[in-house]
C-alpha cells in the first residue's frame, strides 16, 4: 500500500539552527509531493509542492525541499529557523495523474524552536 | 485571501447520535475532500467529491457516513450514528490545479 514516512516526530532546535525533516514515500509511479505546516491554532497551510521540473523547490518563509526520485524522498530544509517556525509539519503525496487525487499523509513532525 | 471555513470548531455528541459537520469550500473550486485525524495518528482520507458525486472513498467511509453539497456553497459530512472511535479532528479541503486548501477543522468528541 502507498505510504509516507516522516523520520522525525519531535524536533527541538534553537533559533538560527538549520533544519532538515525527512520524508520518504512508497510508490513507484507518478507522484506529486507536498509539505504542509500547521501553526498552533491555525489551519493546514501549503509550504511548498513538487509536481515536475526542477527537483529543488522553494516555498514560503525560506523553506525548500528536494525531490530525490531514486531515494523516494522529499526532505524539507531551512538554513536558519526562527521561533515563529514552531509548528507541526506534514509531508503528503498524491499518486497517479489527474487533479482530484487524495493526499496520503505522513505522521507529522512537531518542531519546537527555542528563542 | 479566500479560505475554507468549517463549523463548528468543536462538536461534542453522545454515542449513537447523528452529527453534521459543515464546510464552505473556496468559491471557484470544484473538488472537495474530507479527511480526519485521530489523536496521535496520521491524517486519513475519507472521501472526495466532484460534480455532485463521490469520486473516491476510503474503507473508513462506510454506510454511516455521507456527504452532500446541498446548496452550491456548503459541503457537509454526516455521520449517522456516531461511535466512540469517530472521535477525531475532521478536515475539509477544496482544491484547484492539484493543490488542496484546508479548513481549520472540526474536533468531534463522541462520549
Amino acid at each position: 500500500a502507498q505510504s509516507v514516512s516522516q523520520h522525525n516526530h519531535h524536533v527541538i532546535l534553537s533559533e538560527a539552527a538549520s533544519l532538515e525533516l525527512g520524508c520518504n514515500y512508497s510508490y513507484g509511479g507518478t507522484v506529486n509531493l507536498f509539505w504542509y505546516v500547521q501553526y498552533p491554532g491555525q489551519h493546514l497551510q501549503l509550504l511548498l509542492k513538487y509536481f515536475s521540473g526542477d527537483p529543488l523547490v522553494k516555498g514560503i518563509k525560506g523553506f525548500e525541499a528536494e525531490f530525490i526520485k531514486s531515494k523516494f524522498s522529499f526532505n524539507l530544509r531551512k538554513p536558519s529557523v526562527q521561533w515563529s517556525d514552531t509548528a507541526e509539519y506534514f509531508c503528503a503525496v498524491t499518486t497517479g495523474a489527474g487533479n482530484n487525487r487524495k493526499l496520503i499523509w505522513g505522521l507529522g513532525t512537531s518542531l519546537a524552536v527555542n528563542p | 485571501e479566500p479560505e475554507v471555513t468549517q463549523t463548528p470548531s468543536h462538536q461534542v455528541t453522545q454515542m449513537g447520535q447523528e452529527v453534521i459537520l459543515r464546510c464552505v469550500p473556496i468559491s471557484n473550486h470544484l473538488y472537495f475532500y474530507w479527511y480526519r485525524q485521530i489523536l496521535g495518528q496520521k491524517v486519513e482520507f475519507l472521501v472526495s467529491f466532484y460534480n455532485n458525486e463521490i469520486s473516491e472513498k476510503s474503507e473508513i467511509f462506510d454506510d454511516q457516513f455521507s456527504v452532500e453539497r446541498p446548496d452550491g456553497s456548503n459541503f457537509t459530512l454526516k455521520i449517522r450514528s456516531t461511535k466512540l472511535e469517530d472521535s477525531a479532528m475532521y478536515f475539509c479541503a477544496s482544491s484547484e490545479e492539484g493543490i488542496q486548501y484546508f479548513g481549520a477543522g472540526t474536533r468531534l468528541s463522541v462520549l
